[in-house]
Formats: structure tokens, sequence, C-alpha cells
């Protein structure tokens, strides 16, 4: 069964560097998400993209997050200059086309937890 | 901004009992419900939707109740399992065509054998 994938599994990072988190959609999935989820809290929206461009985004995602689609298959997230409140477990999301039997059935990948010391 | 609230962290039920995940909500634009189960060091995975059009939904052991009025939803898993000990998200759309999901906080169930 096609699957969402995510790397690292782990990331560790110190205060102001640069992470980027990846993940590898569902391949025939046209819509990509990121949440995440601040240990003990709620799954958050950060940033839904479709078409390659950003279609909507949260309070969360400011200036120091980006969102890429390099290639035809990986999705990533870029955080510029880690803050220590931007340890989370990220998850990474598809979905297909809209109107379909599945629609707003998002799969999500296992997630990403970044640690930033 | 609690725009969906799961109000109870926690749910202890015996297997082959009826399990009953309560959820509510404030905006009465959301027009999709879903429902995601958790394991630790897994992501969500789907487990059922209902449409704002519709007041339930059934798939095998597992029921949605939708109550418009009251701005609630249940889920309800007949008869409960072990396996079925997890933590249950009750997600809303109501981005129109983004997908975006508002969570609530998320109910641990726990089924003892």
């Amino acid at each position: 069964e096609p699957e969402v994938t995510q790397t690292p599994s782990h990331q560790v990072t110190q205060m102001g560097q640069e992470v980027i988190l990846r993940c590898v959609p569902i391949s025939n999935h046209l819509y990509f998400y990121w949440y995440r989820q601040i240990l003990g809290q709620k799954v958050e929206f950060l940033v839904s993209f479709y078409n390659n461009e950003i279609s909507e985004k949260s309070e969360i995602f400011d200036d120091q997050f980006s969102v890429e689609r390099p290639d035809g298959s990986n999705f990533t997230l870029k955080i510029r200059s880690t803050k220590l409140e931007d340890s989370a477990m990220y998850f990474c999301a598809s979905t297909g086309a809209w109107g379909v039997s599945s629609y707003n059935e998002q799969f999500f990948g296992p997630g990403t937890r970044l640690t930033v010391l | 901004d609690q725009q969906v609230k799961q109000n109870s962290p926690s749910l202890s039920v015996q297997e082959g009992r009826i399990s009953i995940l309560n959820c509510d909500y404030t905006n009465s634009m959301f027009d999709y419900f879903l429902w995601y189960k958790k394991y630790p060091a897994e992501g969500p995975t789907f487990l059922i939707s209902i449409s704002s059009i519709k007041d339930k939904n059934e798939d095998g052991r597992f029921t949605v109740f939708l109550n418009k009025s009251a701005k609630h939803l249940s889920l309800h898993i007949v008869p409960s399992q072990p396996g079925d000990s997890a933590v249950y998200f009750c997600a809303a759309d109501g981005s129109g065509n983004t997908g975006k999901l508002i969570f609530g906080q998320g109910t641990t169930l726990q089924v003892k054998p």
C-alpha cells in the first residue's frame, strides 16, 4: 500500500541553525501539507501546497519557514533559523484530487521529531 | 483558538464494550469532519469521516454521528478491542478547497482485555 515517508526520523539542531525536513508524498497525490505537534499539544496545520505554490498557511508559518517541491517526488519544509519553540514532531501529509471518493482523506507520514537545543 | 475541542483527555473501556469519543466544534462553516487514530511514534491514520450534509456514517465497527445543531460529533466503536487503544483525534475541514484540517486535542482510549 502506498505511504508517505519522511526523513530523518529525528533531527537535533542548535538554535539558529537551518534545518530541512524531507517528505515523499504518495506518488499520484496533488495536495501536500505540513503539520506539527508540540509535545502534549494538538496537531497544528502549518501549510498546504498545490500546483507548486502555497494555497494556505497558518500564523505559525512565518518568514522563517518555507516549502518546496524541488522535483516530482520530494516535498520539503525548511526552517531558516530554528528557535527553541520549533521543537516538535513535524508531519507531512498528502491527498489526491478533490471530488474523488477519498476527498479530504489526508495520508500522514510517520513524522520527524525536531529537537532544537 | 479552540475551534475543535475534545474535552475528555482519556477514556478507558472493557474489551467488547462500546467506546464513545466526543468532539465539539464552534465554527458552523465546517463542512467535513474526520477521525484519525494515532499510535505512538506514528503519524495519524485516517479512520472515518462524515460530511455536514449527513448525520451518520458507518464503517464496520466504527460509526460517526454528527449533530449540527449542537455542533457535536461522536465516534462509536463497537465492540472495542485492545488493538483500538490509541489516541483519537477529531478534525474539521472548513477550508473550502485547501484541505486545511483543524484538530482537537485528542482522546487517549485504553481498551482493557
